[in-house]
């Protein structure tokens, strides 16, 4: 199992853009990187999934440079909503998906 | 589209006793996933199933076993209750278990309390 490694806490003043950098030395060739959002007493929520380069969704981007031994999500213009736990986790195929200790985003108004 | 759904959303059960928590994944989803979330520990990975066989199991003592039938959905047990066991248990699902689709859908969880 590739293991990860995120800062264990963020600020960001609302409105400004966010990045998370997850760190995962040992990837191998048929990881993907995946990362989740948490609330609270709720279950993680998939945000974005990426192999290589760069990949956007609606709510984030995902950068991963060529050697991918690290990744880093970005979020634009964050609002308080976003204050959550952000997981990146690092899985190949048939193996089991395991979450690490999370970055604590903390949004300030 | 229903998304995961767990039962109980709450509950309370003495020391030594034994509990059973129940997962409905996702319509067509196969694969089944449990996770116990502590404070302290974070989110830990029990174990996961697919097509009715587990697949994968986490570091967790015997007392915690799971089953899926044939529908998919899924139960977990726990016996002989610690107060230790006390968490939330959060059941994810997946269409299947290849990596190009690990976005997992996760349900509301269960809060167990050990008294």
């Amino acid at each position: 199992l590739a293991k990860t490694t995120q800062p264990i806490s963020m600020d960001s003043y609302e409105g400004q853009e966010v990045n998370i950098t997850c760190s995962h030395n040992n990837i191998a060739t048929n990881d993907y990187i995946t990362w989740y959002q948490q609330f609270p007493s709720q279950g993680p929520r998939f945000i974005i999934q990426g192999y290589k380069t760069k990949v956007t969704n609606e709510v984030a981007s995902l950068f991963i440079p060529a050697d991918r031994k690290s990744s880093t999500l970005s979020l634009p213009r964050v609002s308080l909503s976003d204050t959550a736990v952000y997981y990146c986790l690092v899985a190949r195929s048939y193996q089991k998906v395991t979450f690490g200790t999370g970055t604590k985003l903390q949004v300030i108004p | 589209k229903a998304g995961v759904t767990q039962t109980p959303r709450y509950l309370i059960k003495t020391r030594g006793q034994q509990v059973t928590l129940s997962c409905s994944p996702i319509s067509g989803h196969r694969s089944v996933s449990w996770y116990q979330q502590t404070p302290g520990q974070g989110l830990q990975f029990l174990f996961e199933y697919f097509s009715e066989t587990q697949r994968n199991k986490g570091n967790f003592p015997g007392r915690f076993s799971g089953r899926q039938f044939s529908n998919s959905r899924s139960e977990m047990n726990v016996s002989t209750l610690e107060l230790g066991d006390s968490a939330l248990y959060l059941c994810a699902s997946r269409p299947s278990a290849r990596t190009e689709n690990t976005e997992a859908f996760f349900g509301q969880g269960t809060r167990l309390t050990v008294v």
